[in-house]
């Protein structure tokens, strides 16, 4: 089983719509990460998470919230989707306890497509 | 602020050819330095590390030296493979409790 999920893998709305990315993990890390990924873009940092009661914005944090309902659950939410939204968004998560750097482990990525 | 610029792609290389991929940093103090690799239609994995000027990270035949005086960590592989076709992004963080900066990503394809 895969350390890392995603939930959907790809989901097509509308403008408007809410909707909601879910990412569980069975690693047992502390850190958790949402990123965007868009073509020449490479990854953008949505929001990130260094424990259950720490949420921090990152980037590009306008038009998305989250909520870290445990230490293995990160939900990506957005409010009111718009088509410059759609993208590959991707999960991560790392451990704090792990060394001297903070090598982080994605999830396979969902493919959103807002019209 | 922190940052990584690659080598803008896509790079197409003949199987066996030579790989380097550039990659410079701006940083405001010494980060470690990371390569990730994204196989089609996978999530990144890391493919090396180095954590302090002069180490060289390495793994299944890649390779990249930690350049202090030229803040550069390029990739590089001697013969490469199909198989090594995708997206490699360099990345940084100066501090365990600070996320990964990345490059914008290279796209390699390798032909037959």
């Amino acid at each position: 089983d895969a350390d890392v999920t995603q939930t959907p893998r790809n989901r097509i709305t509308k403008t408007g719509k809410r909707i909601m990315l879910e990412c569980s993990q069975t690693k047992g890390h502390d850190r958790m990460y949402w990123y965007r990924q868009d073509p020449g873009l490479g990854l953008r940092l949505i929001y990130y998470s260094f424990d259950v009661k720490d949420i921090n914005k990152g980037e590009i944090s306008d038009g998305y919230s989250v909520s870290r309902q445990a230490q293995a659950k990160f939900s990506l939410s957005l409010e009111s989707a718009i088509p410059n939204q759609t993208a590959l968004y991707f999960c991560a998560t790392s451990d704090s306890l792990a060394g001297e750097y903070n090598e982080q482990f994605f999830g396979p990525g969902t493919r959103l497509t807002v019209l | 602020g922190d940052s990584v610029t690659q080598m803008e792609g896509p790079v197409t290389l003949s199987e066996e050819a030579f790989l380097t991929i550039n990659c410079t940093y701006t940083a405001t103090g010494y980060p470690s330095l990371f390569w990730y690799v994204q196989y089609p239609g996978e999530g990144l994995q890391l493919l090396l590390k180095a954590t302090k000027a002069d180490d060289k990270g390495s793994n299944k035949g890649f390779e990249a030296t930690y350049r202090k005086e030229t803040t550069s960590f390029h990739l590089e592989k001697g013969s490469v493979q199909v198989s090594d076709s995708a997206v490699y992004f360099c990345a940084l963080t100066l501090m365990r409790n600070t996320p990964l900066v990345f490059g914008k990503g290279t796209r390699l394809s390798v032909i037959a």
